[in-house]
């Protein structure tokens, strides 16, 4: 079983580039959601997606955009990347926004700005 | 906004010996709490999970209570062993959205 595949697993960009962080579910979830992981700061939502055709603004949503491109692919885009974008990008997926299971998470992409 | 607060950032103890991580919540709506281990290199995996008409919850050496008036939820392992090394995060779930405390790195000295 995939469960939560991210691609790529590592990236580094120049200051401006721009890229597109792919994530497939293969479990049938309604919800998905793309976290950063900063030292000291945990895991930090940046948008989520509670089911196909929604998209919502988390904590830290600035410099970011989203897709649902259906229900089991949800990217993340970088338009112009800066240092500050730094980060380990992680996408989970949870059976759906009105349950309370627990959400899936894939293996990470770690991003490097320069 | 919503917040969950974890605490201590960085535990050491002794193979055998106890662990306690304590998390607090913001959210008087949130009805779920997951516990997550995260190992070097990997993505978390949830270890074990309440509901909020639950008090306690036991899976062999880990466990995990809440106190919903006080909104504040603990994890607890006990006997720990070199594999329980890790970073652990308490987790907060609302209507939509989970939101995770800071994370605990978890060091169990042989």
């Amino acid at each position: 079983n995939a469960g939560v595949t991210q691609t790529p697993k590592f990236q580094v960009l120049k200051t401006g580039q721009s890229m597109t962080l792919q994530c497939a579910q293969d479990m049938n979830h309604n919800s998905m959601y793309w976290y950063r992981q900063d030292p000291g700061m945990g895991l930090r939502l940046i948008y989520y997606s509670a089911s196909e055709g929604t998209t919502d603004k988390g904590e830290v949503p600035n410099g970011y955009n989203v897709s649902r491109l259906n229900k089991r692919e949800f990217s993340l885009r970088l338009e112009s990347a800066a240092p500050s974008q730094t980060s380990v990008y992680f996408c989970a997926s949870s059976e759906w926004w009105g349950e309370d299971t627990e959400a899936f998470f894939g293996q990470g992409t770690r991003l490097t700005v320069v | 906004g919503e917040n969950v607060e974890q605490h201590p950032s960085t535990l050491s103890v002794q193979e055998g010996d106890s662990a306690v991580i304590k998390c607090t919540y913001s959210d008087s709506a949130s009805n779920y709490f997951p516990w997550y281990k995260q190992e070097l290199g990997k993505g978390p995996q949830l270890i074990i999970d309440i509901r909020s008409n639950v008090g306690e919850k036991k899976d062999q050496r880990i466990a995990v209570t809440l106190n919903k008036t006080a909104k504040h939820f603990s994890l607890h392992i006990t006997e720990t062993q070199p594999e329980d090394s890790a970073v652990y995060f308490c987790a907060a779930k609302g209507t939509y959205k989970y939101i995770f405390g800071t994370g605990t790195r978890l060091k169990v000295l042989a």
